[in-house]
């Protein structure tokens, strides 16, 4: 399969612990993005990477949120002493560097902070 | 911010009827593209508009970029019970990033 591929599927995790989400773009692909989607919103924006390097990120993510992508091949999404507003669908998407910029999307990881 | 309103939120129509969902920006545009998510599911790209003006037809779908790059709209004619899905809206302000802010979405069923 060469879609995006994001791991793990599910996490459930206590308030105050650190987790790590991995996300597998298309291989040809340079630009790699991180969305957040809470139930009945449209995906928010968190940040982008074209190829290594991290261009942009929202003002409104917290210090506790941090991307890489090392390589510029796979990316990670750490979310350190997570709280329960965390609880949400963080979505990886990917897409060309040139042409139409469709963004392709991982099925996503679903983070519940108990 | 930018900001991309959607409305209406829900539409609830008998297979056949039409369905038309609206997009607004607060600011000009660079493009703007269309994704259905399907319950449970993923954003899936169903077509990017570019120009002012603009209008593309996709078989029953029909997307249209307003002439001041800042409104688009999707109308979906004979909606079958395949169409139901939250349909999305992101704008784009430049094609430099590829960055998108999403509207929240217009949530369609299909009462067959």
């Amino acid at each position: 399969d060469t879609g995006v591929s994001q791991d793990p599927r599910h996490k459930i995790t206590k308030r105050g612990q650190n987790v790590t989400f991995r996300c597998d773009p298309i291989s040809e692909h340079n630009r790699l993005y991180w969305y957040r989607q809470t139930l009945g919103q449209g995906p928010e924006f968190l940040t982008y990477f074209q190829n290594e390097a991290q261009l942009e990120k929202s003002r409104l993510l917290s210090d506790r949120f941090s991307a890489e992508r090392p390589k510029g091949s796979f990316s990670t999404l750490e979310i350190q002493r997570t709280e329960q507003g965390d609880s949400a669908m963080y979505l990886c998407a990917s897409s060309l560097l040139t042409g139409v910029a469709e963004a392709f999307f991982g099925q996503g990881t679903r983070l519940t902070v108990v | 911010g930018q900001q991309v309103m959607q409305i209406p939120q829900y539409q609830h129509v008998q297979e056949g009827e039409d369905f038309t969902t609206y997009c607004n920006s607060s600011t000009t545009l660079s493009n703007i593209q269309w994704y259905k998510q399907r319950p449970g599911g993923h954003p899936v790209f169903l077509i990017q508009l570019v120009k002012s003006g603009e209008v593309k037809k996709q078989k029953r779908l029909t997307f249209q970029f307003g002439e001041a790059k800042k409104n688009s709209s999707l109308h979906i004619t004979a909606t079958q019970t395949t169409d139901v899905g939250t349909y999305f809206c992101a704008g784009g302000r430049s094609s430099n990033t590829g960055k998108l802010i999403f509207g929240q979405g217009t949530t369609l069923q299909v009462k067959p």
